[in-house]
């Protein structure tokens, strides 16, 4: 069972256009993380989100997580080929004294010139 | 400053054979967790360890078992590999707290034939 879904799986793009990715969940995170995976590398976060309503900007990425602390939306403005990759959210659960990351099947975006 | 690094990158192993995987922290980081990456997929945590004991685990069998050492170096072990083993494995490393965020390393890629 995936506990985070991701949406689109897939998307292509041409350079210029807007785009906005999502992730829900019926669970409720202490916190959100938003990761972008190039090919044969590790993800790389981007942004975590903790408080329910939060907006974070990191240039012209823009990052919500939901009120109620169980989506994210991820919206790029004016996409370039360079945004290309894999976007990954993850929740983090805290059990058993530590937290764990709980991941998305992630969203493929591709830009294209 | 290093971050995680990860050895080796690449490791082709048959059925049945036992298997290590090395990862180093990021300095100054003190928690480890292990994920598995299947093609088209998002990581799926295996395990995190932390103070050399193993704290969380996910739903992953016995086969796979993990240390980590006085100096928050971690090992990762599978026995027994299976076709379905092959994958992306990927450590995060992270301070031990709420709300923390786990920086990855560039994974092992395993290919099982």
């Amino acid at each position: 069972t995936q506990l985070l879904e991701q949406s689109p799986q897939f998307l292509s793009i041409q350079e210029g256009e807007n785009l906005t990715v999502y992730c829900n969940s019926s669970s409720v995170f202490s916190s959100l993380q938003w990761y972008r995976q190039e090919p044969g590398e590790g993800p790389v976060l981007l942004v975590t989100v903790v408080t329910g309503g939060e907006v974070k900007k990191l240039k012209r990425l823009t990052f919500q997580f939901g009120d109620a602390r169980k989506d994210s939306s991820l919206h790029i403005t004016a996409a370039q080929p360079g945004d290309t990759g894999l976007y990954l959210c993850a929740g983090a659960r805290f059990g058993g004294g530590s937290e764990k990351l709980v991941f998305g099947k992630g969203t493929k975006l591709t830009v294209n010139p | 400053d290093a971050g995680v690094t990860q050895s080796p990158t690449h490791l082709i192993k048959t059925r049945g054979q036992q298997v290590t995987l090395r990862c180093s922290p990021k300095s100054g980081h003190d928690t480890v967790s292990w994920y598995q990456q299947a093609l088209g997929q998002g990581p799926q945590f295996i395990f995190q360890y932390y103070e050399e004991e193993e704290r969380q685990r996910g739903n992953f069998p016995d086969r796979f078992s993990g240390h980590q050492f006085p100096n928050y170096s971690s090992e990762l072990n599978v026995n027994a590999l299976w076709l379905g083993d092959s994958a992306l494995y990927l450590c995060a490393s992270s301070l031990v707290a709420r709300d923390t965020e786990a920086f990855f390393g560039q994974g092992t890629r395993l290919t099982v034939v």
